[in-house]
């Protein structure tokens, strides 16, 4: 069965601290995708990226970065020199193949809550 | 404003009564997600439409829940005698075939409370 395992349920840190979020995923697929999602207060989940199975490089955007590792089904978030705005539920999620063979729904993991103080 | 939107934000509502929710997805999008997310919890997937056909549903989606695309582009999600368990915010998705990696945009939701 298809599995996303945040064992963080919840962070804290100061404010220009690094943070980490941890994901580790569980698929028999061997073509599948890999997503974090930011869910503010607000309520609406933002995408932040997609990763595919077959691309292991390491990906960074201003602040943010993400490591994939296969061999230990890793796919771990990490926030550079945090800021208040960070404050909300990160979701890991992976796409599970539908019936038809092409990616289909994600499987979410139950979220990690970065809160970050000033 | 392009992005996913769904209506109503808020329903409040008896057990036994029935609702409906309305999502309009990115317009070039021909795939429709709905999910459901209690709190403390991620998102569940509860269907799918690719245009206006219904591919998948979750084992969550009891026979309460019908969701239709009658024309390939808004979507409804109606609740049928509701029930306290069904108190969640139900969630929309869209996202277009041709990109592969299937990334997904969610719209605001509908927090919905049965009382």
């Amino acid at each position: 069965a298809q599995k996303v395992t945040q064992a963080q349920t919840e962070i804290s840190v100061v404010e220009k601290e690094d943070v980490t979020l941890d994901c580790v995923y569980e698929t028999r697929d061997t073509t599948y995708y890999l997503f974090w999602y930011k869910q503010p207060p607000s309520g609406e989940l933002v995408f932040l990226i997609r990763r595919n199975s077959f691309d292991e490089q390491n990906e960074i955007s201003g602040r943010y970065s993400w490591n994939f590792q296969k061999s230990t089904s890793s796919f771990n978030f990490t926030i550079t020199a945090s800021q208040v705005v960070d404050s909300a539920v990160y979701f890991c999620a992976l796409s599970e193949r539908n019936y038809g063979g092409s990616q289909g729904n994600l499987i979410f993991g139950k979220g990690t809550k970065l809160s970050v103080k000033p | 404003d392009t992005g996913v939107s769904q209506n109503p934000r808020h329903k409040i509502t008896k057990r036994g009564q029935n609702v409906t929710f309305r999502c309009d997805p990115i317009s070039e999008h021909n795939r429709l997600y709905w999910y459901r997310q209690t709190l403390g919890q991620g998102p569940e997937f509860l269907t799918y439409f690719q245009n206006e056909a219904q591919l998948e549903k979750s084992r969550l989606l009891s026979d309460r829940f019908s969701a239709e695309r009658p024309k390939g582009s808004f979507s409804t999600l109606e609740i049928q005698r509701t029930e306290q368990g069904d108190s969640a915010m139900y969630l929309c998705a869209s996202s277009s075939s041709g990109s592969g990696g299937n990334e997904q945009f969610f719209g605001p939701g509908t927090r919905l409370t049965v009382l």
